[in-house]
C-alpha cells in the first residue's frame, strides 16, 4: 500500500464548479499535512498547510481527519487558472528529521 | 531572479556516462533535497542534507551520489547513467521554523532538470 494515496483523475469540471479531492495516508505517526500545486512541467509549490481544525484560504478549504487518516481539499468557484495537479503531502518525523512523502497527485482541468 | 536554480534544465545523455546536476539557492536555507519525479510514481526523495556536513540517503539513493559544496550548493551525480534514471529531477530547500522538530518546514523547489538517458 502506498504511504500517500490520491485519485489521479483527471477531474474535468466547468468553470465555477466546486470540486473536492481526497487523500489517504497510511502512517498514523504522520505529523503535518500539506497540499502542493504543480503546473504542467513546472515545480511543485505549496498551496496550503492542513490543520486539524480545518483551514480556509480564499476559495480553498482543507480538512484533516486523523481518525480516518484522510485529508481533503475543496475548491469553490473553480477558475481556469486552477487547472493543475494537486499533490497531497504528509510529513513524518524520523530519527534524522522531518521527511515529506508526496502523493502522485490529482489532475484538475477546469473548462469553459 | 529565482531563489532556487538548477542546471542544466534539460540533458540528454547515453548509458554509462557520468552526469552531474547542480542546484544553487539564495534563500539562505540550511536544508536541501534532491527528488526525482516519474509519471504515476510521484516525487521520490533521493538524498537530503540538513547542513554542509550532513548527508542522508533518501528512499531511492542507489545509483546516485551527492555533494554539499556549500550551504547554497547541492549537486547530484549519476556515476554511470542508465535508462531507468530518465526522469524529472527537482532540487528543493527548506528551513525549519523553530528547531529541527518544528511542525512546519515548507519546501521550495527549483524549476527541475529533465534528464533523458538513451
Amino acid at each position: 500500500r502506498k504511504e500517500v494515496e490520491q485519485d489521479p483523475g483527471p477531474f474535468n469540471v466547468p468553470e465555477g464548479a466546486t470540486v473536492a479531492f481526497n487523500c489517504t495516508y497510511s502512517n498514523s505517526a504522520s505529523q503535518s499535512f500539506f497540499w502542493y500545486r504543480q503546473d504542467c512541467r513546472k515545480e511543485p509549490k505549496l498551496l496550503m498547510s492542513v490543520y486539524s481544525s480545518g483551514n480556509e484560504d480564499g476559495r480553498f478549504t482543507a480538512q484533516l481527519n486523523r481518525a480516518s487518516q484522510y485529508i481533503s481539499l475543496l475548491i469553490r468557484d473553480s477558475k481556469l487558472s486552477d487547472s493543475a495537479t494537486y499533490l497531497c503531502v504528509v510529513k513524518i518525523l524520523t530519527g534524522g528529521g522531518n521527511k515529506l512523502t508526496f502523493g502522485t497527485g490529482t489532475q484538475l482541468k477546469v473548462e469553459l | 531572479d529565482a531563489d532556487v536554480t538548477q542546471t542544466p534544465r534539460n540533458r540528454i545523455t547515453k548509458t554509462g556516462k557520468r552526469i552531474m546536476l547542480e542546484c544553487s539557492q539564495t534563500k539562505g536555507h540550511d536544508r536541501m533535497y534532491w527528488y526525482r519525479q516519474d509519471p504515476g510514481l510521484g516525487l521520490r526523495l533521493i538524498y537530503y542534507s540538513f547542513d554542509v556536513k550532513d548527508i542522508n540517503k533518501g528512499e531511492i539513493s542507489d545509483g546516485y551520489s551527492v555533494s554539499r559544496q556549500a550551504q547554497a550548493k547541492f549537486s547530484l551525480s549519476l556515476e554511470s547513467a542508465i535508462p531507468n534514471q530518465t526522469a524529472l529531477y527537482f532540487c528543493a530547500t527548506s528551513s525549519p521554523i523553530g528547531d529541527r522538530n518544528a511542525s512546519t518546514d515548507t519546501q521550495y523547489f527549483g524549476p527541475g532538470t529533465r534528464l533523458t538517458v538513451l
